[in-house]
């Protein structure tokens, strides 16, 4: 079956630091790739995604690239900020999209000023 | 423009009981997903409709139940509820189901069962 493992939380980095949030992933065919942010309070929101090998997805300054060599969709950020404090989803479909989406179990980012 | 609306924001139920929470998918979305989010993980696939029709369905016992309305509306329904049924429900919404489609969440039903 399809699963999804992130890196255990909470990463706490000061502002303007380099963010990497490890995400890899098993999955019958070749499936798509997402993530999700969950800002305190509010509900799930979609950043980014890609749907095949080598895509790179990007939004606010977060990127992540579909490797399927390391089964990997790790997320970057150059600088964070404060306001990226938050929990990320690593997700996925497969499967003609039918199962709906499989997650990761989160990753709790805390900046601190 | 309104994005995914659910009701009610928060309930709580007894064991044995019933509920029923609702989903208004964002307007011109016709496919609606319902998810389980346990405290501390996450979501989990419990359904999937298009055009009135279950597409998928999760690993969730029979208890659970839903159904998608004309209007692209939805309902999930949960018979029997246990102390475990106790979660974060989530609906989503996309223009139609397939792999890589982009699903928009609502802010969520917050179930408790005492």
């Amino acid at each position: 079956g399809n699963s999804v493992t992130q890196m255990e939380g909470p990463v706490t980095l000061s502002e303007e630091a380099f963010l990497t949030i490890n995400c890899t992933y098993t999955a019958t065919g070749y499936p798509s790739l997402f993530w999700y942010v969950q800002y305190p309070g509010e509900g799930l929101q979609l950043l980014l995604k890609a749907t095949k090998a080598d895509d790179k997805g990007s939004n606010k300054g977060f990127e992540a690239t579909y490797r399927k060599e390391t089964t990997s969709f790790h997320l970057e950020k150059g600088s964070v900020q404060v306001s990226d404090s938050a929990v990320y989803f690593c997700a996925l479909d497969s499967g003609g999209g039918d199962d709906g989406l499989t997650f990761g179990k989160g990753t709790h980012l805390i900046i601190q000023p | 423009d309104a994005g995914v609306t659910q009701s009610p924001t928060h309930l709580i139920k007894t064991r044995g009981q019933h509920v029923t929470l609702r989903c208004s998918p964002i307007s011109g979305h016709k496919s609606v997903s319902w998810y389980q989010q346990v405290l501390g993980q996450g979501p989990q696939f419990i359904f999937q409709y298009y055009e009135k029709e279950e597409r998928g369905r999760g690993n969730f016992p029979d208890r659970f139940s839903a159904r998608q309305f004309p209007n692209y509306s939805s309902e999930l329904n949960v018979n029997a509820l246990l102390l475990g049924d106790s979660a974060l429900y989530l609906c989503a919404s996309s223009v139609q189901p397939g792999q890589g489609a982009e699903q928009y969440f609502g802010p969520g039903t917050r179930l408790t069962v005492t």
